[in-house]
């Protein structure tokens, strides 16, 4: 069945530098790719759409030239944290879509700014 | 704005009980629902959907039940085993909304051996 990669797993950076974070759908197109942001014991929020070959959308709130959104192709979006801050600390996830409801989701990054 | 249950309240059942997890939402426009596991350091995993023209419908050792009248909608698990502790949450889908999911605060489900 349909399977999306995230890379890295866990990344830790010092404040100040950028950080990318690749999504990948490994056995389908993806029309459509998301990445949601979630906090310890909370929900999932959801920070931006993106579809291939267009501009993200951003949710209400969400910085969009502090979280730089590529989706070069149908395959691969990538997620850029620029200048991290202790408080961009979060698990990130993506999902990737087709034209469905249906949402096949990364396993996170966890990302730690020092 | 519309939401779907916000808050994380946790679940403490026996191994071999029957769990039953709930989630309450707004929209009433929602033309799909999901459950979803996410267990520790991971990803959302899928569980079992629903049509919004449905009030029911089950799967392996779960089932899910919704009822639109009160904006309800419920997760039951069989027989639940240690592996299913987890975070479940519900999601709710709109047609023509750019594919976007919009998720529940979650119940944390624990299982004692």
């Amino acid at each position: 069945g349909a399977v999306v990669s995230q890379h890295p797993s866990r990344v830790i950076c010092k404040s100040g530098t950028s950080v990318k974070i690749e999504c990948r759908s490994l056995d389908f197109q993806a029309t459509t790719m998301f990445w949601y942001r979630q906090f310890p014991k909370q929900s999932l929020m959801l920070m931006a759409t993106s579809n291939e070959g267009s501009k993200a959308t951003y949710e209400q709130g969400v910085e969009k030239d502090k979280f730089l959104i590529n989706h070069a192709s149908l395959t691969l979006s990538t997620l850029t944290v620029t200048s991290a801050h202790p408080e961009d600390s979060s698990f990130y996830i993506c999902s990737a879509t087709t034209v469905t409801y249906e949402q096949y989701f990364g396993p996170g990054t966890r990302l730690t700014v020092t | 704005g519309e939401s779907v249950g916000l808050h994380l309240p946790t679940l403490s059942v026996q191994e071999g009980d029957n769990s039953i997890i709930n989630c309450a939402y707004s929209n009433s426009a929602s033309d799909y629902f999901i459950w979803y596991k996410q267990e520790s350091g991971k990803g959302p995993q899928f569980i079992i959907d629903i049509r919004s023209n449905m009030d029911k419908r089950q799967g392996q050792r779960v089932t899910v039940l919704l009822n639109k009248t009160v904006k309800h909608l419920s997760l039951q698990i069989a027989a639940t085993q240690p592996g299913d502790s987890a975070v479940y949450f519900c999601a709710e889908w709109v047609r023509n909304a750019g594919n976007m999911l919009t998720f529940g605060g979650g119940t944390r489900l624990m299982v004692k051996p």
